[in-house]
């Protein structure tokens, strides 16, 4: 069963405007939710966590909201750049486990 | 750049042969952890070390699979007799539970 889903393979968007990458959870014990970005052949890269106790964090063109009533999240990033072409993961993690755990992914498409 | 590096970077391998992978990190995590990503989808948990100490294995981990931290410094991923389904992309993070960097992964193709 999966507990970190992303149900959009895909998304297009125009260079410029904002992008939304949604992510739902089952699991209410999760302490952090992490957002990464995966380019072909390389390891993710880590872009920004929340902690369950806040409902919004912000680090330059990246902010992520959380909704834990109804254990959904978002990434937002505006304005959207060619660069940000890529596979973005959702992930969560609970202190007493550490592991991550991991969507299976949306692949952003930033068109010019 | 992470400062989490691991080789070699690809690796073939016909069916039934041994592998194994290396994980050096940043030196002033003590927390190392193993991932595998196959095609399609996110990278799954294989096991982590506190130092030295190997704390967690998920049942992903086959008898096959044994990895070592050996002085809590670089980590090794072994893979005994090979099987097709291993064809993956091996990752290994560092950080804790709110952050956790990974290296550029080491592909395993197996024939």
């Amino acid at each position: 069963d999966q507990q970190v889903k992303q149900n959009s393979p895909s998304l297009s968007v125009q260079e410029g405007r904002i992008s939304i990458l949604n992510c739902d959870y089952t699991n209410s014990m999760f302490d952090y939710f992490l957002w990464y970005k995966k380019y072909p052949a390389e390891g993710p890269t880590f872009l920004i966590s929340i902690s369950s106790i806040k409902d919004k964090n912000e680090d330059g063109r990246f902010t992520v909201f959380l909704n834990k009533s109804a254990k959904h999240l978002s990434l937002h990033i505006v304005p959207s750049q060619p660069g940000d072409s890529a596979v973005y993961f959702c992930a969560a993690s609970a202190i007493l486990h550490d592991k991550i755990i991991f969507g299976k992914g949306t692949r952003l498409h930033i068109l010019p | 750049d992470t400062g989490v590096s691991q080789n070699p970077r690809h690796k073939i391998t016909k069916r039934g042969q041994n592998v194994t992978f290396r994980c050096d990190p940043i030196s002033e995590h003590n927390r190392l952890y193993w991932y595998r990503q196959t095609l399609g989808q996110g990278p799954e948990f294989l096991t982590y070390f506190q130092n030295e100490a190997q704390l967690e294995k998920s049942r992903l981990l086959s008898d096959r699979f044994s990895a070592e931290r050996p002085k809590g410094s670089f980590s090794t991923l072994e893979i005994q007799r090979t099987e097709q389904g291993d064809s993956a992309m091996y990752l290994c993070g560092q950080g804790a539970t709110d952050t956790q960097y990974f290296g550029p992964g080491t592909r395993l193709t197996v024939l």
